[in-house]
């Protein structure tokens, strides 16, 4: 019953690291996203993807990057980790035009010392 | 004023309880309407999906949405411990998943 599985569930880090979070899906969606979450400020988009090799930024784009290679898979890069930077991120995927179709998977706990 | 309003809680009731979750918003064009679901420790799952106006019922959640007052509801009858989440509202003028915007999520403690 997986659907959206990410590469690590907690991940301590150090700054000036450079990090790598990893995203799969098993649905087959086209769009897939990156959101952090933090208390109080609800999930925010940071980057999201329409096809492979396309990213369009989100509402928080800065200081990360993402690579879609393959369809089922979307990564997340901190180029240089800081410590304003240590949060929860989740991923998701959705088919397009479907609102109820978005899937999460269970989140990394991102700690950047 | 933030784009969708909603009360952090924590909510803490008893077993049996009829709850009461709410999300305020400031965008009228908001026309897709989302309650999520988010255990500890977990990713968020989708709960309830409305569009536009009206209600939806699904078990023992109840969806509304009120969009003269621009608020919405998730009510949850006989609650159980297993409710015990936090629970995230989010809308959007559109059914793109880019543009939905979420409350901070309320939480919510069923007691036995």
């Amino acid at each position: 019953d997986v659907k959206v599985t990410q590469s690590s569930r907690y991940l301590v880090k150090r700054t000036g690291e450079k990090v790598f979070l990893e995203c799969v899906q098993d649905m087959d969606h086209e769009n897939m996203f990156w959101y952090r979450q933090d208390p109080g400020l609800g999930l925010r988009l940071i980057y999201f993807s329409y096809d492979v090799k396309m990213k369009e930024k989100g509402d928080i784009p800065e200081g990360y990057s993402v690579s879609r290679e393959k369809k089922e898979r979307f990564s997340l890069i901190l180029e240089s980790a800081s410590t304003n930077q240590t949060s929860m991120y989740l991923c998701a995927s959705k088919e397009p035009g479907k609102a109820d179709t978005q899937y999460f998977g269970p989140g990394t706990r991102l700690t950047v010392l | 004023q933030k784009e969708v309003e909603q009360d952090p809680g924590p909510l803490s009731v008893p077993e049996g309880a009829i709850v009461s979750l709410n999300c305020t918003y400031s965008n009228s064009a908001f026309q897709y309407f989302m309650w999520y679901r988010q255990y500890s420790r977990k990713g968020p799952e989708l709960l309830m999906y409305t569009y536009s106006s009206g209600n939806k019922e699904d078990g023992r959640f109840t969806a509304q949405v009120d969009k003269s007052s621009k608020y919405i509801s998730l009510f949850i009858r006989d609650s159980q411990p297993s409710d015990s989440a936090t629970y995230l509202c989010a809308m959007s003028e559109d059914n793109y998943g880019q543009n939905f915007v979420f409350g901070p999520g309320t939480r919510l403690s069923v007691l036995p």
